[in-house]
């Protein structure tokens, strides 16, 4: 079983919807990253977060330490959001990261 | 500021040739992660510099991978000699040094292997 699991596989949506992607993990950490993988592209740091909620324009994301789970949602879905959304989380000690296996999102127009 | 860049952005060789990728973290990040995600399959760590040390190389796959950091710049990946299962998609991603500090990632280096 993967330390970080990640739910759905893939996510099929029309714009406008309202997109939850959720990570469970089974290890303790120090914080969480969502990272965006667009096709063919490079990865970009969404959110690196501990505690509560973090919001960036229409991308949000949640964390319970207790629980072991956070989630990304995004508000007004749009096209340009379709791309593969990754949690990860680091070791303590060095921070090097174990990654989910992403989920792929596709928003239809 | 620059943000973390990597060279080539693609290369395609041929089984059993050598390939060099190179990684130059944002200046100042004295932590530097390579990490690999092959096709179908989750991204992989296989190795963190604290400046020029090897702080943790216990992804790399095998010994046909080599990588340095001299001087605590840049970094790179040696591949020799490649091999089919070593394509793939190579992250680079460097941080300062510090715990909880956000990693930012390079583009990537797409490598295929014939």
């Amino acid at each position: 079983k993967n330390e970080v699991e990640q739910s759905p596989q893939n996510l099929t949506a029309q714009e406008g919807e309202f997109i939850t992607i959720n990570c469970s993990y089974s290890v303790g950490i120090s914080a969480l990253h969502w990272l965006q993988q667009h096709p063919g592209g490079g990865i970009v740091s969404l959110f690196m977060l501990s505690s509560g909620k973090k919001k960036h324009g229409r991308l949000i994301a949640t964390i319970n330490i207790q629980e072991k789970h956070s989630s990304l949602h995004i508000t007004a879905s749009h096209p340009r959001d379709s791309a593969v959304y990754i949690c990860a989380v680091p070791n303590f000690g060095n921070e090097k990261l174990t990654f989910g296996t992403g989920t792929r999102l596709t928003i239809i127009p | 500021e620059a943000g973390v860049t990597q060279f080539p952005s693609h290369s395609v060789i041929e089984k059993g040739q050598t390939v060099t990728l190179r990684c130059d973290p944002i200046s100042g990040h004295d932590n530097l992660y390579w990490y690999r995600r092959v096709m179908g399959k989750e991204i992989k760590f296989l190795l963190h510099f604290v400046k020029e040390s090897k702080q943790d190389e216990s992804g790399m796959p095998n010994n046909r991978f080599l990588a340095e950091r001299t001087g605590g710049t840049y970094s790179t990946l040696k591949v020799q000699p490649a091999e089919l299962e070593d394509s793939g998609v190579y992250f680079c991603a460097s941080s300062q040094l510090s715990s909880y500090n956000e990693q930012f990632f390079g583009p990537g280096t797409r490598l295929t292997v014939l």
